[in-house]
């Protein structure tokens, strides 16, 4: 099994601003992934961060809004950068073990 | 690119009133994952499905994987109130560690 942490839990932003999302891991993990969550939708996978190497983005999402960091087999992050109120949702890391699990997620609004 | 449709959107039932949803794919899926989100909470894993015409049961939920593998459907006998939530299928394209695309996810309400 795996245990996800992310911090912070919420955030309110200002339009503009960029905010930093942090994903602990309990145990060593080779694919972790940030999804997007948007009120009441279903899940978007934003992209997949890559140990040692740039994450894998998928279509409709680019490294300079969505820069993702992968120092560690356990630690990822990813920045929402220079935010609008379009960027409004929780933000959901996810690691694949035996099955996959999602972190408690974070719930972003931008003002 | 592949798509992952789920009908109903939104279901009310009475308590012990069955309740079905279905997911369907646009192309041949390695996979299908079935996950439950309690209003406020993330995603929980419930199963995976691989083998064409696959049939799993836990407890009161069965969950089937069609022949073609292009859809999938999970069906609650007797909803109780704790089964309240929304519940996504998601599928993989390929084998091994893939990439997921999920269906937008059936709400379930139970009245009492």
């Amino acid at each position: 099994s795996a245990v996800i942490s992310q911090k912070p839990s919420r955030d309110i932003c200002q339009r503009g601003t960029s905010l930093t999302i942090q994903c602990q891991v309990d145990s060593q993990v080779t694919m972790m992934f940030w999804y997007r969550q948007q009120p009441g939708q279903s899940l978007t996978l934003i992209a997949t961060a890559n140990q040692g190497s740039e994450a894998t983005y998928e279509s409709g999402f680019v490294i300079d809004k969505f820069p993702i960091s992968r120092p560690n087999l356990t630690f990822s992050t990813l920045t929402v950068s220079n935010m609008s109120p379009e960027d409004s949702s929780i933000y959901l890391c996810s690691v694949a073990a035996d099955e996959q699990y999602f972190g408690p997620g974070t719930r972003l609004t931008v003002t | 690119g592949q798509q992952v449709m789920q009908i109903p959107q939104y279901q009310h039932v009475q308590e012990g009133e069955d309740f079905t949803t279905y997911c369907n794919s646009s192309t041949t899926l390695s996979n299908i994952q079935w996950y439950k989100q309690r209003p406020g909470g993330h995603p929980v894993f419930l199963i995976q499905l691989v083998k064409s015409g696959e049939v799993k049961k836990q407890k009161r939920l069965t969950f089937q994987f069609g022949e073609a593998k292009k859809n999938s459907s999970l069906h609650i006998t007797a909803t109780q109130t704790t089964d309240v939530g929304t519940y996504f299928c998601a599928g993989t394209k390929y084998s091994g560690y893939s990439t997921l695309t999920f269906g937008k996810g059936t709400m379930l309400l139970v009245s009492p």
